[in-house]
């Protein structure tokens, strides 16, 4: 199985502030990675599909880049309503996400 | 505007068993893949599998196979998800959702909760 490691596990960042969370893949993963954001209580929401394609409806300050192995999400100006867990996901092979990235407040 | 509209909560006790239901409203599934994932408490975000239905037999991961089984009623609109031999670890709430590459529409989540 392909294992995603994402980094930081957490962090904690003020309104507009720039936010890069990072993701490694344990083999290459060419660009099928995606990143959502999920909120407790809510259904995880689709932010970026292969690995640099913003989702219809998610704001610009999203943004995500990288292939093979290495991959970033980075938010350029942190929102209140951004505070939220976010995780990677390969679809590579058999889907699998990262343990999560919970950006909280500073 | 497709929608997916799970099951409520369930709650069973540890070596039994639970089915989750997912309709898809306001359009077809039948050629989509609808995936299980699930969300224990604090812990993060595991993929179970998935089915597209109207290529039939199911695709699982690695964790659960023995243990899920994954359907579709292609008359209904609608996925299923069972899971046996339950433990207490096995409480969490589990989501539907929608897509191959990339999952774009989910379901609402079901609570599942294992107590004796």
């Amino acid at each position: 199985d392909i294992q995603m490691t994402q980094s930081p596990s957490s962090l904690s960042a003020s309104v507009g502030d720039r936010v890069t969370i990072t993701c490694r893949a344990s083999q290459s993963i060419t660009t099928y990675l995606n990143w959502y954001q999920h909120k407790p209580g809510r259904a995880p929401k689709l932010l970026i599909y292969a690995a640099s394609s913003l989702q219809s409806g998610v704001p610009s300050r999203f943004s995500g880049s990288g292939s093979g192995t290495d991959f970033t999400l980075t938010i350029s100006s942190l929102q209140p309503e951004d505070f939220a867990t976010y995780y990677c996901q390969q679809t590579y092979s058999t889907p699998g996400f990262g343990q999560g990235t919970k950006v909280e407040i500073k | 505007q497709v929608q997916l509209v799970q099951s409520g909560a369930e709650v069973k006790k540890p070596g039994s068993s639970v089915k989750v239901s997912c309709k898809a409203s306001g359009g077809d599934f039948s050629t989509s893949a609808i995936n299980w994932v699930r969300q224990a408490p604090g812990q993060g975000l595991d993929y179970m599998g998935l089915i597209i239905p109207v290529f039939g037999p199911p695709n699982y991961a690695r964790k659960f196979q023995g243990r899920v089984t994954i359907t579709a009623d292609k008359s209904t609109n609608t996925a299923f998800m069972e899971l046996s031999s339950l433990t207490s670890e096995d409480t969490a709430v589990y989501y539907c959702a929608r897509g191959k590459n990339y999952f774009d529409l989910w379901g609402q989540g079901t609570l599942v909760t294992v107590s004796s």
